[in-house]
């Protein structure tokens, strides 16, 4: 079963804004991770953050976390074209061994 | 550094068949998993392995076989292709211990006619 959900499902924007995508997940996990997927690309992790963190900060990329309401949020700053990709929140368990699980994602388009 | 190697990249199976889709870490990771991303959903966990020789079921185990003889490979196996494992495929691995991101292969798309 899906762990996360992202929202929204779907973001348009215009270069220069700033883009914020938001992520529920239902148990208790070691960490959140974020990750990119480009159209027809595997995935590309961007940032984790665990869960004794509250915020986290990557270059353009600013990433909360708020444990008690079991939700994330992923801010891109100064978006631009090259964005332009899906969005994937996804946990790791902090029971047996580490495995994801993943929401159905964000797309993202970026305008010029 | 190639990271994580999938092969091949597109497979065309008829109902039936079987095939192995392969994938290959150098970077002497300890974990390993496959994924199915199918439209309009996230990536759900088919198998995993902690280590050669350890492998275990994930969300969606039904109809593929892993084993993990060596830390570097771990083939997924197709017993008998169905339609409804069209789908495309992503192998990825890890380090253990909590504060490391995955590495993911770009993935096998595959069509089961």
């Amino acid at each position: 079963s899906q762990q996360g959900e992202e929202d929204p499902q779907a973001l348009s924007i215009q270069e220069g804004e700033n883009a914020t995508m938001n992520c529920s997940y239902k148990t208790s996990i070691n960490n959140l991770q974020w990750y990119r997927q480009n159209s027809g690309r595997g995935l590309v992790h961007l940032i984790l953050i665990r869960s004794n963190e509250r915020e986290k900060h990557s270059g353009r990329l600013r990433v909360t976390l708020d444990t008690s309401k079991k939700s994330s949020s992923l801010l891109i700053t100064a978006s631009r074209a090259a964005d332009t990709a899906s969005y994937f929140c996804a946990t790791e368990g902090n029971s047996g061994y580490s495995t994801l699980t993943f929401g159905k994602g964000t797309m993202l388009l970026v305008s010029p | 550094n190639a990271g994580v190697t999938q092969t091949p990249k597109f497979q065309v199976l008829k109902t039936g068949q079987s095939m192995t889709l392969q994938c290959a870490q150098d970077m002497n990771h300890e974990y390993m998993s496959w994924y199915r991303q199918d439209p309009g959903m996230g990536l759900r966990l088919i198998h995993y392995s902690v280590g050669a020789g350890i492998t275990d079921q994930g969300e969606v185990p039904n109809g593929y076989n892993v084993s993990r003889s060596t830390t570097e490979d771990f083939p997924l196996r197709l017993l008998s292709a169905a339609p409804s494992q069209t789908s495309v495929y992503f192998c990825a691995s890890n380090r253990q211990g909590g504060r490391y991101g995955y590495t993911f292969g770009s993935g096998t798309r595959l069509t089961v006619v």
